[in-house]
């Protein structure tokens, strides 16, 4: 059965700091994940990665994939507020079927 | 372009009723997925429909059921509701199976007191 763990599961950091979220998954998949969720409200798609080695960058975020290692990073540079969200990776199992990691919730304080 | 919309955005329902939820997908998209986000389990894959046919399904029990209509529009249904089904349902669009993007909708809150 396929797997995704997330760490970490919360993280509060300050403005302006760098920080990773990991995400590991147990089987092979060919498609990786990031959404970004706000307080009661729907997953908004952050990158979708297809490769071994791929990078996307889109403002502070970058996130990036190790299809050997099954593992995605999701960097944050130089945090601000705004970027206060919960914050998921998924993969593809079969037939389309997204399954989730549990979510790191990330609080960024002025 | 419109996005995916779901309806209602909440639903109150008593324990052993039945809920339906409503999703129409992005204008072109051909197929559907449903999820579940309940407090403490995460978010969890539900069904999915293409062309009207239900082509993948989780690991909930029969009393979750959908369809797809000819206008690629879905609905959830939930038979004898449980407390434990108070969650988010999601839903998503893709434009067919090939497609690995998938469109998110703002959500159904079921509430089953």
């Amino acid at each position: 059965e396929l797997k995704v763990e997330q760490n970490p599961l919360f993280l509060s950091m300050q403005e302006g700091k760098n920080y990773t979220i990991y995400c590991n998954y147990s089987t092979t998949s060919d498609r990786l994940y990031w959404y970004r969720q706000d307080p009661g409200k729907s997953l908004e798609s952050l990158f979708v990665l297809l490769s071994n080695g791929a990078v996307k960058q889109e403002g502070r975020l970058m996130a990036s994939l190790d299809t050997k290692a099954r593992l995605s990073t999701l960097h944050i540079t130089a945090a601000v507020h705004d970027l206060s969200a919960t914050y998921f990776c998924a993969v593809v199992r079969e037939a389309q079927k997204l399954v989730f990691g549990q979510g790191t919730r990330l609080t960024i304080n002025p | 372009e419109a996005g995916v919309t779901q309806s209602p955005t909440h639903l109150i329902k008593t324990r052993g009723q039945q809920a339906t939820l409503r999703c129409s997908p992005i204008s072109g998209h051909t197929s559907v997925y449903w999820y579940q986000q309940a407090l403490g389990l995460g978010l969890q894959f539900l069904l999915w429909y293409d062309e009207g046919e239900e082509r993948n399904r989780g690991n909930f029990p029969p009393r979750f059921s959908g369809r797809q209509f000819p206008n690629y529009s879905s609905e959830l249904n939930v038979n004898a509701l449980e407390l434990e089904d108070s969650a988010l349902y999601l839903c998503a669009s893709s434009a067919g199976t090939g497609a690995y993007e998938q469109y998110f909708g703002p959500g159904t809150r079921l509430t089953v007191t």
